[in-house]
C-alpha cells in the first residue's frame, strides 16, 4: 500500500521559474523528510520537519510541514539546473517505540538551461 | 571512499538463479535497510536490521532473504531470481536519534542494478 503521493510526477521547466512539488497521504507522520537523488546515486537527505506548520528553508528550497502532519511541499525558488533530479519525500511513523520509514512515489524534475 | 558500499554494482542473471547483493559500512551504525526502486514506486523497504541480531521484514520481502553478518555488513540474497525482481536495489545506514527528534538520517549506497531474463 502507497501511502505517500508525491505530485507531479514528472516537471520539467526553465531555469529562473518556481516550482512547487507536493507529497499527500491521509496517514499522520511524526516526521517528514526530502531526499533529493541523482542518476546513479543514492538520495540524500535535504530537510528533515517534525512540527505540524514547519517551515525550514535550504538556500533556494524552502520545505513545509502541514498543520495536520499529513502532507508536505517542497518550493524552489529560481530553479537552476543543478535542482535537476528525483525529489522524494518520506513519513515516519511511530510503531512500537520504533519509527518506520514510507517513501512517496517521487517527482522527477528537469531544469532546462 | 563510499561511507556505504554496495556490490556488485550491476548484474544480470537469469530466472531461477541464486543472488547476493552485499553491502558494507564505515559509518558505525546499527540500523541497515535493504529498499528496491522502481519507476513511478518511489523506494520500498525489502528487510530491515536495527542490530547483529535483529532482522524484520519490510513491506516487500516475499522472495529475499537477509543475513546481517557483522555491524558493518548486510547482505540480501535472491534465492530463485525471477524476472519482476528486475530494479534497482539501495542498502541504506541509520544513526539511531534521541528521543522525539524524528527519524534518522539515511545515507545510501550508489545502488546495484540487477536485471532478470
Amino acid at each position: 500500500t502507497q501511502l505517500l503521493e508525491q505530485s507531479p510526477q514528472f516537471l520539467s521547466i526553465q531555469e529562473g521559474e518556481n516550482l512547487t512539488v507536493y507529497c499527500n497521504s491521509s496517514s499522520v507522520f511524526s516526521s517528514l523528510q526530502w531526499y533529493r537523488q541523482e542518476p546513479g546515486e543514492g538520495p540524500v537527505l535535504l530537510v528533515t520537519v517534525v512540527t505540524g506548520g514547519e517551515v525550514k528553508k535550504l538556500k533556494r528550497l524552502t520545505f513545509q510541514f502541514g498543520d495536520a502532519r499529513k502532507d508536505s511541499s517542497l518550493h524552489i525558488t529560481a530553479a537552476q539546473p543543478g535542482d535537476t533530479g528525483l525529489y522524494l519525500c518520506a513519513g515516519a511513523v511511530r510503531n512500537f517505540g520504533n519509527e518506520k520509514l514510507t517513501f512517496g512515489t517521487g517527482t522527477r524534475l528537469t531544469i532546462i538551461p | 571512499d563510499a561511507d556505504v558500499t554496495q556490490t556488485p554494482r550491476n548484474r544480470i542473471t537469469k530466472t531461477g538463479k541464486r543472488i547476493m547483493l552485499e553491502c558494507s559500512q564505515t559509518k558505525g551504525h546499527d540500523r541497515m535497510y535493504w529498499y528496491r526502486q522502481d519507476p513511478g514506486l518511489g523506494l520500498r523497504l525489502i528487510y530491515y536490521s536495527f542490530d547483529v541480531k535483529d532482522i524484520n521484514k519490510g513491506e516487500i520481502s516475499d522472495g529475499y532473504s537477509v543475513s546481517r553478518q557483522a555491524q558493518a555488513k548486510f547482505s540480501l540474497s535472491l534465492e530463485s531470481a525471477i524476472p519482476n525482481q528486475t530494479a534497482l536495489y539501495f542498502c541504506a545506514t541509520e544513526k539511531r536519534q534521541g528521543a522525539n527528534s524524528g527519524s534518522g538520517e539515511l545515507f545510501f549506497g550508489e545502488g546495484s542494478r540487477l536485471t532478470v531474463l
